[in-house]
């Protein structure tokens, strides 16, 4: 079946410097990709999100990029900052279907 | 994007009970997801709500166990059943963007459920 595989499982970065993590999905139809951030406690939050038809979107210090090639698709995070700390998840919709295909997560620790 | 918020928050339950919990979104959605989260773990979807018909569960989910209401485009019901300790989750109701916003899913803060 569809699938998201998230890498790493968890990431810990100075602050100040530069966070990545990457998703990789199977459905070759899948043409929605958003980022959650969930904080302890919280619901998840979308943080950003790109479709099929682009390869790469920014909102200030967030960036996704996605190669449809490869089937992959990262999360960039600049200038990491102490709030930035929490599971970020991944996910990919089932073909153009209103459903997701979630990833693991991945537990950033933002390291003062 | 949508508000959403969710009653209750949290619960702890006696095994063999069951719990209803609400969720209340601040515009009109034609589509709702309740999906389970298990400590350190994923989102899994439980069902899709739709106004007007009944919910679409997916595998492993039942609706003698997880029962759903969705009386109208704001508003929907998960009512977890004779529940177990395995049942202990996090509980999530989900909605669809809104006018003019599709595929985008929007999450309320949760429900916290522990079963002794």
């Amino acid at each position: 079946g569809e699938n998201v595989e998230q890498h790493p499982s968890t990431l810990s970065v100075q602050e100040g410097d530069s966070a990545v993590i990457k998703c990789t999905y199977s459905d070759s139809a899948s043409n929605y990709f958003p980022w959650y951030k969930q904080e302890l406690g919280k619901g998840p939050q979308l943080i950003i999100d790109i479709r099929s038809n682009v390869g790469e979107k920014k909102d200030q210090r967030i960036a996704v990029t996605l190669n449809k090639t490869a089937k992959h698709f990262s999360l960039h995070i600049t200038e990491t900052q102490p709030e930035d700390s929490a599971v970020y998840f991944c996910a990919a919709s089932k073909g153009s279907n209103y459903q997701l295909i979630w990833g693991a997560g991945t537990k950033l620790i933002i390291k003062p | 994007s949508a508000v959403i918020s969710q009653k209750p928050s949290r619960d702890i339950c006696q095994r063999g009970t069951s719990l209803t919990i609400q969720c209340q979104v601040d515009s009109q959605v034609t589509m709702m997801f309740w999906y389970r989260q298990q400590p350190g773990q994923s989102l899994t979807l439980i069902a899709t709500a739709n106004q007007g018909s009944e919910a679409t569960y997916e595998s492993g989910f039942v609706i003698d166990k997880f029962p759903i209401s969705r009386p109208n485009l704001t508003f929907s019901t998960l009512t977890v059943s004779n529940m177990s300790p395995e049942d202990s989750s996090i509980y999530l109701c989900s909605v669809e963007g809104g006018v003019g916003v599709t595929d985008t899913q929007y999450f309320g803060p949760g429900t916290r459920l522990t079963v002794l």
